[in-house]
């Protein structure tokens, strides 16, 4: 139970911003939301975490509506090396906060 | 420091074999744990553990085994293996109780078993 809902593909232009959304609409008060990304058939790599306000970091941005039922995370200028499958998890606390990931959104950035 | 080190990075295995997947971590992290990804999939937890000690199931544990003898080091072992056990392996490791429990992934081990 991913507990998250993606859209399973998009495509962004080569410096635009690009807006990965998810829905998160049983997400607990005390929760975070966190993204990750797995770059080809690498092992996946932490972008980015937030649990109300929205966070920046250099990496991208995560704003979190104020519901906690969705979020969305931000790439601000997309290059071809952010080509990936992000995946955006809430950690489970009913199981001794383990992560479970969904089959998360996969990203092309076209040149 | 190396991170999270998994080997070997290949394998292919015959069913009905065992073998041992290993993975090591100098972060000195209590957390680890054992994913599987199978082709488009997203990462399914296997077992998991909070320190020396200490192992507890995922969503898929069965099939395999897990002990955790050192904070360092922490095994998967495949009993017997069968088909259905083909996957990529992601072993992780996170520091225990504190946010923001940032997870750190190892390369991954590419199991088939024929």
């Amino acid at each position: 139970d991913a507990k998250t809902t993606q859209p399973p593909s998009m495509d962004c232009a080569e410096g635009r911003a690009a807006n990965l959304p998810c829905n998160h609409s049983t997400i607990s008060g005390n929760e975070y939301v966190y993204w990750y990304r797995q770059i080809h058939s690498q092992g996946p790599q932490y972008i980015i975490h937030g649990l109300k306000n929205n966070e920046t970091n250099e990496m991208a941005s995560l704003i979190i509506t104020e519901d906690r039922k969705s979020s969305t995370l931000i790439l601000p200028h997309a290059t071809l090396r952010d080509t990936a499958v992000y995946y955006c998890i809430v950690r489970v606390t009913n199981t001794g906060n383990q992560f479970y990931f969904g089959t998360g959104t996969s990203l092309t950035v076209i040149p | 420091n190396a991170g999270v080190t998994q080997t070997p990075k290949f394998q292919v295995l015959k069913t009905g074999q065992s073998m041992t997947l290993q993975c090591a971590q100098d972060m000195n992290h209590e957390y680890m744990s054992w994913y599987r990804q199978d082709p488009g999939m997203g990462l399914r937890l296997i077992h998991y553990s909070v320190g020396a000690g200490i192992t507890d199931q995922g969503e898929v544990p069965n099939g395999y085994n897990v002990s955790r003898s050192t904070t360092e080091d922490f095994p998967l072992r495949l009993l017997s293996a069968a088909p259905s056990q083909t996957s990529v392996y992601f072993c992780a490791s996170r520091i225990q109780g504190k946010y923001p429990y940032e997870q750190y992934f190892g390369p991954g081990t590419r199991l088939t078993v024929t």
